[in-house]
């Protein structure tokens, strides 16, 4: 167990749809990544936040956001939802923002 | 940018070493990581090298970097099919604040 919390485990839901994921750190943890996995682009960064503030972004598209709350977790909310963006979405934190990263076990997505 | 390339799979013998090979780009890499995942798990940190260093051994598991080559591999001794999963490459580069990862290698222990 890494200590990061991801829920939901699976979410199943339909094109056009909005979901939102949350992560729980490891305790200590200040900083929070987002990651995107899936068959054809494999493990992508999407967007890291560090004490609250967004401090790296990656291929996060323009639909998605996310953000860090004060209790240090973190949401990313995914809009308009296309067949796509059905994928494994994990989250990591770390205790800084060059530390080891601890993953979650990751929400399924499954956009019908 | 930063680009880390593993072969996509590789099986050996229970008993046998496993030796999984990274190829990375990025000369300013500073942490070098592999991670496993199994089936419906998320990735679990094995080990990692800070680049300045050639080696780093922990129990079954010893990591090699060639900083010349721009090569990192992962020996697994005495596999055992508890090892069968997909194991990832991951450099950190001086300027970059997130991991980049290679696509996984499926490691497959036959009995």
């Amino acid at each position: 167990d890494s200590g990061v919390t991801q829920t939901p485990k699976h979410l199943i839901t339909a094109t056009g749809q909005r979901v939102t994921l949350r992560c729980s750190p490891r305790s200590g943890d200040l900083s929070v990544y987002w990651y995107q996995q899936s068959l054809d682009q494999g493990l992508q960064f999407l967007i890291q936040y560090y004490n609250g503030e967004e401090r790296a972004k990656g291929n996060i598209l323009e639909r998605f956001s996310a953000q860090q709350f004060p209790d240090l977790h973190s949401e990313l909310n995914l809009s308009s939802l296309e067949l796509g963006d059905s994928a494994l979405y994990f989250c990591a934190s770390s205790l800084g923002v060059n530390e080891k990263l601890f993953f979650g076990s990751g929400t399924q997505l499954s956009v019908l | 940018g930063e680009d880390v390339e593993q072969s996509l799979f590789l099986s050996v013998r229970e008993g046998d070493s496993s030796v999984i090979n990274c190829t990375y780009t990025d000369s300013s890499s500073t942490y070098l990581y592999w991670y496993k995942q199994e089936p419906g798990a998320g990735l679990q940190l094995l080990t990692y090298i800070f680049s300045n260093m050639d080696m780093k051994q922990d129990q079954r598991l010893t990591v090699l970097l060639n900083k010349k080559d721009k090569h990192l591999s992962l020996r697994i001794a005495d596999t055992q099919t508890g090892d069968s999963a997909i194991y990832f490459c991951a450099e950190r580069s001086g300027s970059a604040r997130q991991l980049t990862f290679g696509s996984g290698t499926q490691l497959t222990v036959l009995p």
